[in-house]
């Protein structure tokens, strides 16, 4: 069974702090996804990474995708209170259309 | 554009009911897929389909149905409702292809099972 480790599950900062979310896992993936989550919503695509070593920005936003294809990170900087919300990693081994994901980081930002 | 419509939006049941999830989409993709959501566990998948007739078991199918007549619906129907199905269920739909296609996700139905 494939998993997927995300951590850390909580994260309590303030505004203008960094962070990194991370997301670990003993099998190899196609692609990996990150999405973010508002309450009472489901989950929207923040970026795919498909490359080993792959790097993306969105703004303050910084993903990396392991050289061997079986971990990510996330990285924030200057985070904001807009940037609060559930943060999951998802990991698709064959093109399949299958998601795995993992247990997601929930992030609250204080002014 | 509707994207992905999940009916009903919350639901209460009891214990033994049968019942089932909708959801639609607009977008023409192929592969549909049902989720549970619940505390501390992320997304586990239930059932999937590649394409109208095509479905396949994920993670947690146990208790749940899903047929895929149509590339527009994919029902998830509960058989006999058990307080363990309590959760939040969401359907995505994505285009077939290579490189992580990106999922679009309906709003979710919250049920509650008594």
């Amino acid at each position: 069974t494939q998993l997927l480790e995300q951590s850390p599950q909580f994260l309590s900062i303030q505004e203008g702090e960094n962070l990194t979310v991370y997301c670990n896992s003993s099998s190899v993936f196609s692609s990996l996804q990150w999405y973010r989550q508002e309450p009472g919503e489901g989950p929207v695509l923040l970026v795919t990474v498909v490359t080993g070593g792959e790097v993306k920005k969105l703004k303050r936003l910084t993903f990396q995708f392991g050289d061997a294809r079986k971990d990510s990170s996330l990285h924030i900087t200057a985070a904001q209170p807009g940037d609060t919300g559930l943060y999951l990693c998802a990991g698709d081994s064959g093109n399949t259309g299958k998601l795995i994901f993992g247990q997601g980081t929930t992030l609250q930002v204080k002014p | 554009n509707a994207g992905v419509t999940q009916t009903p939006k919350f639901q209460v049941l009891k214990t033994g009911q049968s019942m089932t999830l909708q959801c639609a989409q607009d977008m023409n993709h192929e592969y549909m897929s049902w989720y549970r959501q619940d505390p501390g566990m992320g997304l586990r998948l239930i059932h999937y389909s590649v394409g109208a007739g095509i479905t396949d078991q994920g993670e947690v199918p146990n208790g749940y149905n899903v047929s895929r007549s149509t590339t527009e619906d994919f029902p998830l129907r509960l058989l006999s409702a058990a307080p363990s199905q309590t959760s939040v269920y969401f359907c995505a739909s994505s285009q077939r292809g290579t490189g992580g296609q990106p999922q679009h996700f309906g709003d979710g139905t919250r049920l509650s099972i008594l």
